[in-house]
């Protein structure tokens, strides 16, 4: 069974603060790993998609990079701002279980002004 | 672009009684919509996938015939929760693919449906 991994469980943070959580997962079979942004009583918003190792992608303040090979995907937040106070959940494709996502159980921010 | 919508928000029911959710893609075409379920403090677990014009694709552990999913039209995915027991209280949220999104099967995904079953 694929499983997929985020730390940390929560975070607390200043606003002007960077930080940065971890999605792990079996590096056999990978496929796509993908990141969202989920806020209370809304929907779940993509950030990114990555397949090759060694991807980076970056959108604003926020940017995230992928390792295939150890089955880690970094995402990072400069300068932290109240508004990016969320759950960062990322989610897993694998090749062998026909490509479904796999989810983590998320990494909620609090971004204190 | 790529809104989902999900209705109804929240709903109460009393056991035994059914519930139809609905997931609509606003301004986009999905081929694919999934349901997902996520009980407290777990991961969202995927139901089923369902493609227009064709039965859903239901996960292992999943009961097809309690859990009845429509695909009807491109822009519409219904799940219904037949004869609702207190342990299918959950939060049921849907996401929807437009066409064929290649090895990024990007998903968008509504705002859920938060079902308590008394």
């Amino acid at each position: 069974i694929l499983n997929v991994e985020q730390s940390p469980q929560s975070l607390h943070v200043q606003e002007g603060d960077s930080t940065n959580f971890t999605c792990s997962f079996p590096s056999s079979n990978f496929y796509a790993l993908h990141w969202y942004r989920w806020e209370t009583a809304k929907s779940p918003e993509a950030l990114f998609v990555m397949t090759l190792n060694g991807d980076e992608k970056k959108k604003g303040r926020i940017s995230a990079t992928l390792n295939t090979k150890e089955g880690y995907s970094y995402l990072y937040i400069k300068g932290s701002q109240p508004e990016d106070s969320a759950t960062y959940l990322c989610a897993c494709a694998n090749a062998g279980n026909n490509r479904k996502l796999i989810w983590g159980l998320g990494t909620s921010l609090a971004v204190n002004p | 672009g790529a809104v989902v919508s999900q209705h109804p928000s929240w709903v109460i029911c009393k056991s035994g009684t059914s519930v139809k959710i609905e997931c609509r893609s606003l301004d986009f075409q999905a081929t694919t919509m999934f349901w997902y379920r996520q009980f407290p403090k777990q991961s969202l677990m995927l139901m089923a996938t369902s493609n227009e014009g064709s039965k859903a694709t239901y996960e292992q552990g999943v009961e097809k015939d309690k859990f009845l999913i429509n695909h009807a039209s491109l822009t519409l995915s219904t799940l219904t929760v037949t004869s609702a027991h207190p342990e299918d209280s959950s939060f049921y949220i849907c996401s929807a693919r437009e066409g064929a999104s290649g090895r990024t099967n990007e998903q968008f995904f509504g705002p859920g449906t938060r079902l308590t079953v008394l």
